[in-house]
């Protein structure tokens, strides 16, 4: 079964430090990873996916699949980038995706 | 329609009493999915819809819950004889399939008292 850990539940950094959120999984097959965001009184939105190799709003993540790892990296933080932030998985097309128990990212002036 | 709909937007109901949970997902989109968000949990994924039929329900938790979809459209989520862990935001997506990603509606928050 295939399993997504997110190893923190708050983080905190100040405005225009980089920012790190730890994603790692377990699934033997190739999976196709994503990221979601959602921002306070609003809806779960995708923020991005490793096939699509993009930077959305600064942000990027690169599959490690010898780490087994999916971390989502930004160079410099923004107060608006206050967010909680869901790692998750999927097998393959059709299938449903697994989510980790996401991080709350705070961004402090 | 624009996005994927859900009703109520919030729901509190007494415990033993069966509540419904409707999701309306975007035209067109043939994959629909069930998940519960609570704190700490995370998003726990409940059941996956293919156009009416539901290949994987094995993230329901109990038999108290049930879901449908007809006309390939509106799904209903049912949860009989509530408890008070049944409360939680009860999240629907829907998807094109394939390598499309879901579009979540707003929720339904659910408050067994």
């Amino acid at each position: 079964a295939q399993r997504v850990t997110q190893p923190e539940k708050l983080l905190s950094v100040f405005k225009g430090a980089p920012v790190e959120l730890k994603c790692n999984y377990s699934y033997s097959g190739s999976p196709e990873l994503f990221w979601y965001v959602q921002y306070s009184r609003q809806r779960l939105q995708l923020l991005l996916r490793h096939i699509s190799r993009e930077s959305i709003k600064g942000f990027t993540a690169d599959l490690n699949k010898g780490e087994t790892s999916f971390h989502l990296k930004k160079p410099f933080a923004q107060e608006e980038d206050s967010a909680m932030y869901y790692c998750a998985l999927r097998r393959g097309s059709n299938y449903k995706l697994t989510f980790g128990k996401g991080t709350l990212l705070t961004v402090n002036p | 329609g624009a996005g994927v709909s859900q009703s109520p937007s919030n729901k509190v109901t007494e415990k033993g009493k069966d509540v419904e949970l409707r999701c309306d997902p975007i035209s067109g989109h043939t994959a629909l999915y069930w998940y519960r968000q609570s704190l700490g949990q995370g998003l726990e994924f409940l059941i996956y819809f293919q156009g009416n039929s539901a290949p994987d329900k094995s993230g329901l938790p109990s038999d108290r819950f049930s879901a449908e979809r007809t006309g390939g459209s509106v799904s209903t989520l049912t949860i009989q004889r509530t408890q008070q862990e049944d409360s939680a935001v009860y999240l629907c997506a829907s998807s094109k399939g394939g390598n499309y990603g879901y579009t979540f509606g707003s929720g339904t928050r659910l408050t067994v008292v």
